[in-house]
This record gives C-alpha cells, structure tokens and sequence, in this order.
C-alpha cells in the first residue's frame, strides 16, 4: 500500500487551464503538505494543513488553493495556470505539526505548462 | 529565509567508492536530516540527527551533526549503483516546525 499517494503523475497543459492535484495518505498523520521542486530541484513548501486547518501559507499566488475535505486529503487547485508554474508538486504528510522532520512524501506530479 | 550551502552539487563515482557531502548554514539549527530522492520519485528521509556531535549510521550511510550545530554531513561507503539519486540535507532551527532544504547532491554511480 502507498503511504502518500497523489494523482496524477503527469499532468500536460496549456497556459490559462485550470487543474486540480489530488493526494490522500493512509498513514493516519494530522498534518499534510505541499511542496513545490523548480528545474534546479529545490524544494520549496508551499502550504501546510494541521487537521484539515490551513496553518503555513508561504508566498504562493492566490492562483493555487489547497483543500482538505478531511485529514487523509490535501487536493490542490490551480487556476489560469502560467507557463512558470512548470514544475514537480510534492505531497507530504507527518504524524503531527510538531513532527515535521519526518516528512512522508508522495511521489510527486510533474506539471508541464505549454 | 535561511539558506543552507549544500556541497558538492554533483558527484560522478565509481562503484565501490566512498562518498562524502556536506551542508552549512549561517545560523544554528536544532534539527539536521538526510533526505534521498530516486529519480521520479519524492523524497525519503534517511538518517535525523537531534544532537550537536551526535554520529548516526543507516547501514553504509553515516551522519553527522556538527559541534557547531551549523553543519551536517553525510558519508557514504562502498557505494553501489542503487545509491543513485538526489541527497538533500535539511534542517530546524529553534522554534521552526518547517525544515529547510538544501539544493541538494546529485550522485551518479558508475558500474
């Protein structure tokens, strides 16, 4: 079974679209993440829910809006998409807000945006 | 934000060869961890370390906080071809409950 599962692994675009990335952990963790990784591969945490609460909103366009429908649900919503959107979006999740060494990653979604 | 200087950027071994890579910040952290990235894959936490000096192994990976608690590294030895991939350090500092990345460690294992 996948701790961290987010769908779909490749998501081909056109600047303008709007599209939504889903991920769901089974491993029962209160807190669940984004995170974004550019083409030099650094990684850059985006959002952070605490039990479906947002509690870490980094500077993000208000284009991206995440949503927990519950605490095993972090879904991520992009609209008017912009061709530097491109880009490999993490999923994460840890036991708890104060466990976030231990980060669960999926497996990620690579955005590409025409 | 705190940055972390990851190095080397990149590193082409032979199998069999011992690695070795690092990370320093300009502040101090609490908190130093070791992250392995497969190619299309996300990251998995390797080795965390709580204690300035504190030396932890992982089977062939070892890892160390500095005395200093502003830096970390990670060895590597006999290297195989399956440790290819992307290592990140990270790190907490006092108060924070996000880890900062470093930019990472591409290694490359030639058969």
């Amino acid at each position: 079974d996948t701790a961290v599962s987010q769908t779909p692994k490749y998501l081909v675009t056109q600047m303008g679209n709007d599209k939504s990335i889903k991920c769901e952990q089974n491993l029962g963790h209160d807190t669940m993440y984004w995170y974004k990784q550019d083409s030099k591969k650094f990684l850059k945490i985006m959002f952070s829910y605490n039990n479906k609460e947002l509690i870490i909103n980094e500077t993000v366009p208000n284009r991206f809006s995440p949503k927990s429908p519950d605490k095993a649900h972090l879904n991520l919503h992009i609209n008017s998409l912009e061709l530097g959107d491109s880009a490999v979006y993490f999923c994460a999740s840890s036991q708890d807000n104060y466990s976030n060494e231990k980060l669960f990653f999926g497996s990620g979604t690579q955005l590409s945006v025409l | 934000g705190q940055q972390l200087n990851q190095s080397p950027q990149s590193m082409f071994i032979q199998e069999g060869e011992d690695v070795s890579m690092n990370c320093t910040s300009s502040s101090i952290f609490n908190t130093w961890l070791w992250y392995k990235q497969d190619p299309g894959e996300g990251p998995v936490l390797l080795i965390a370390l709580y204690k300035a000096g504190e030396l932890t192994s992982n089977g062939r990976l070892t890892a160390q906080f500095g005395i200093t608690r502003k830096d970390s590294f990670l060895n590597i030895s006999a290297s195989i071809p399956s440790d290819v991939g992307i290592y990140f350090c990270a790190g907490l500092e006092g108060g924070s409950y996000i880890p900062t990345f470093g930019r990472g460690t591409s290694l490359i294992v030639h058969p």
